[in-house]
């Protein structure tokens, strides 16, 4: 059975200071690797996905399929990095289109 | 383009009530998902339908739930005679095609409360 595990529910940073947010997963197959962010009074939107290898709003994250983790990074925080980030795996094959979220962390970026 | 679209936004039952949720999907979307999320837990995927076809109902409670995505109109998540338990944030998604390529685009939710 595929899950993601963010360990961490709360996590409170200095603007300016580094970020990681992080995400281990355990599945089977070849999987998908995404995060999602939800601003406050906003629904949930995709930030990044494994196989596009972007950087979005300074966020990047890398798959290391050895250790089974996506961890999210940022160099330096801001005050509009503050929300709920859920990392999130599916199926690259059949039933790629079933999303397995873990719990989330809330990410506070004091000013 | 106004997104996805979920009404209503919060919705109260009393137990043994029915509820009905509607997930309008973004324009040019044809496929259409739905996910729960329980207080302090992760979105659990519940059921993926296209115009007129349950696809993948494999997380679906077997019984009291149902979907539909018809012809025309939005995709209906129904409960029917909800528990404590169906309180929740129903979240509905769509995309063009299968996440696996495609982007899921989610809906604000619905958050019922079952009293």
């Amino acid at each position: 059975a595929q899950r993601v595990t963010q360990p961490e529910k709360l996590l409170s940073v200095f603007k300016g200071a580094p970020v990681e947010l992080k995400c281990n997963y355990s599945y089977s197959g070849s999987p998908e690797l995404f995060w999602y962010v939800q601003y406050s009074r906003q629904r949930l939107q995709l930030l990044l996905r494994h196989i596009s290898r972007e950087s979005i709003k300074g966020f990047t994250a890398d798959l290391n399929k050895g250790e089974t983790s996506f961890h999210l990074k940022k160099p330096f925080a801001q005050e509009e990095d503050s929300a709920m980030y859920y990392c999130a795996l599916s199926n690259s094959g059949a039933g790629s289109y079933q999303l397995t979220f873990g719990k989330g962390t809330k990410l506070s970026v004091i000013p | 383009n106004a997104g996805v679209m979920q009404n209503p936004r919060h919705l109260v039952r009393r137990r043994g009530q029915e509820a009905r949720l509607r997930c309008s999907p973004m324009k040019g979307h044809s496929h259409v998902y739905w996910y729960r999320q329980l207080p302090e837990e992760g979105l659990k995927f519940m059921v993926y339908l296209q115009k007129e076809n349950i696809i993948d109902e494999s997380g679906m409670p077997k019984e009291r739930f149902s979907a539909e995505f018809p012809k025309e109109g939005p995709s209906i998540l129904r409960i029917q005679q909800v528990v404590r338990g169906d309180s929740a944030a129903y979240f509905c998604a769509s995309s063009r095609g299968l996440a696996g390529g495609n982007e899921q685009f989610f809906g604000p939710g619905t958050r019922l409360t079952v009293l």
